[in-house]
């Protein structure tokens, strides 16, 4: 199986602020990489696929990187609204996998 | 608009088994492949499986193999995930989502609302 470890494990920040959350795959995933939102007692929201690719509708202030084993989800202008956890998700082999979660929490 | 919608709260007793239904809209059913992810209390999400409601090819995480089925009724437009001799630990927030793939993509583009499953003797 293919691990997926997402970094930092938890997250303070305020209204404003530029941040990058890390995820990285144990083997190389391509571009299979994909980035999503949940807020609480809410299913998961999908904002970037293909590890760069912004879902239409999803704020511009949300960007992802990488290739490989080494990709970045980067929020510039961190709003109100922003504050959710967020996972990294690889569908290059199953069993497809997920990053255990960042908590976004407010400072 | 596309929209999957689950079934409701299911308590069961250890050992029992659970079934939850996940009811799509807005697009051809058959056209697109249906993922099922559970996610137990404060904990991160878990691939359970697919289905291909074209042909009911289906594909499970080893950890569920022999415990899940995942079925389709091309009739209604509805997905199933039943998982039997439930433990304790099945206790989650059960989701069905639409998957979208092409050769250098693969995500969940639509997800069901969630179906709580407590599972308590």
């Amino acid at each position: 199986d293919i691990q997926m470890t997402q970094s930092p494990s938890s997250l303070s920040a305020s209204v404003g602020d530029r941040l990058t959350i890390t995820c990285r795959a144990s083997q190389s995933i391509s571009t299979f990489l994909n980035w999503y939102q949940q807020k609480p007692g809410k299913a998961p929201k999908l904002l970037i696929y293909g590890a760069s690719i912004l879902k239409s509708g999803v704020p511009s202030r949300f960007s992802g990187s990488g290739s490989g084993t080494d990709f970045t989800l980067t929020i510039s202008g961190l709003q109100p609204e922003d504050f959710a956890t967020y996972y990294c998700q690889q569908t290059y082999s199953t069993p497809i996998t997920f990053g255990q979660g960042t908590p976004l929490e407010i400072k | 608009e596309v929209h999957l919608v689950q079934s409701g709260a299911e308590v069961k007793k250890p050992g029992a088994t659970a079934k939850i239904s996940c009811k799509v809209s807005g697009y051809i059913f058959t056209d697109y492949y249906i993922y099922w992810v559970r996610q137990a209390p404060g904990q991160g999400l878990e691939w359970m499986g697919l289905l291909d409601p074209a042909d009911g090819e289906t594909k499970y995480a080893p950890k569920f193999q022999g415990r899940v089925a995942i079925t389709a009724d091309t009739s209604t437009d509805t997905a199933f995930m039943e998982l039997s001799s439930l433990r304790s630990d099945d206790t989650a927030i059960y989701y069905c989502a639409r998957r979208i793939v092409s050769t250098i993509m693969d995500y969940l583009d639509y997800w069901g609302q969630g179906s709580l499953v407590t599972v308590s003797s």
